[in-house]
């Protein structure tokens, strides 16, 4: 069965520091993947998303890129965050008929 | 962007009592999804809607892909504590788009 994963699960950083989150998709290959954001009490914001190695489309202007280095691996990062960037990022894997199922998330905080 | 109205945004219910939530657009879906998220966790997938018209159950859980392909509806029946949560509601709007329109998403409460 697929499973996937995100970590951190939470993460504290000042404002103008890097980021980078991770998620990873075990037992598929080539999936598509996505990034959301969900701001407290919100519905979800797609960011990017990826239909393979390499390729990667942006959904909004913004002070986050994203990258996929090997199939099953999908990294969020940031050179320098913003207190706007605090949020709940969730990490998502495309299956047949475009049903996506989502990994357990990572709750940023910018202080 | 392409919108999903979802409603109602907000429900306090009794436990025991059927729940009833929908999701509409001005533009045609190919398909509907529905998820559930509690509080700190990633949205579940509960039901996936495929063809208008269509009526699918997932235990209490009812779902319909409206007839003109524009809304979709969930029910929940004899609602449990675990029931509490958002319930988001999705469409796929193009073949070949890899991507979802997500509605506002319900949100679920269960008086005592």
């Amino acid at each position: 069965s697929q499973t996937i994963h995100q970590w951190p699960a939470t993460l504290v950083q000042p404002v103008g520091s890097p980021l980078s989150l991770e998620c990873t998709v075990e037992g598929t290959s080539n999936p598509n993947l996505y990034w959301y954001r969900q701001a407290a009490g919100r519905g979800l914001q797609l960011l990017f998303y990826s239909v393979g190695i390499g390729q990667i489309s942006s959904e909004v202007p913004q002070n986050l890129s994203a990258s996929r280095p090997q199939d099953r691996q999908f990294i969020l990062s940031s050179k320098k965050l913003l207190l706007s960037d605090s949020g709940f990022y969730l990490c998502a894997w495309g299956a047949v008929a475009y049903e996506q199922y989502f990994g357990p998330g990572t709750r940023l905080t910018v202080t | 962007g392409q919108q999903l109205n979802q409603s109602p945004q907000s429900m306090f219910i009794q436990e025991g009592e059927d729940v009833s939530m929908n999701c509409t657009s001005s533009s045609i879906f190919n398909t509907w999804l529905w998820y559930k998220q509690d509080p700190g966790e990633g949205p579940v997938l509960l039901i996936a809607l495929y063809k208008a018209g269509e009526l699918t159950s997932n235990g209490r859980l009812t779902a319909q892909f409206g007839i003109t392909r524009k809304d979709s509806f969930l029910n929940i029946s004899a609602s449990i504590p675990s029931d509490v949560g958002i319930y988001f509601c999705a469409g796929q709007l193009d073949f070949g788009n890899e991507k979802l329109t997500f509605g506002t998403g319900t949100r679920l409460t269960i008086i005592p």
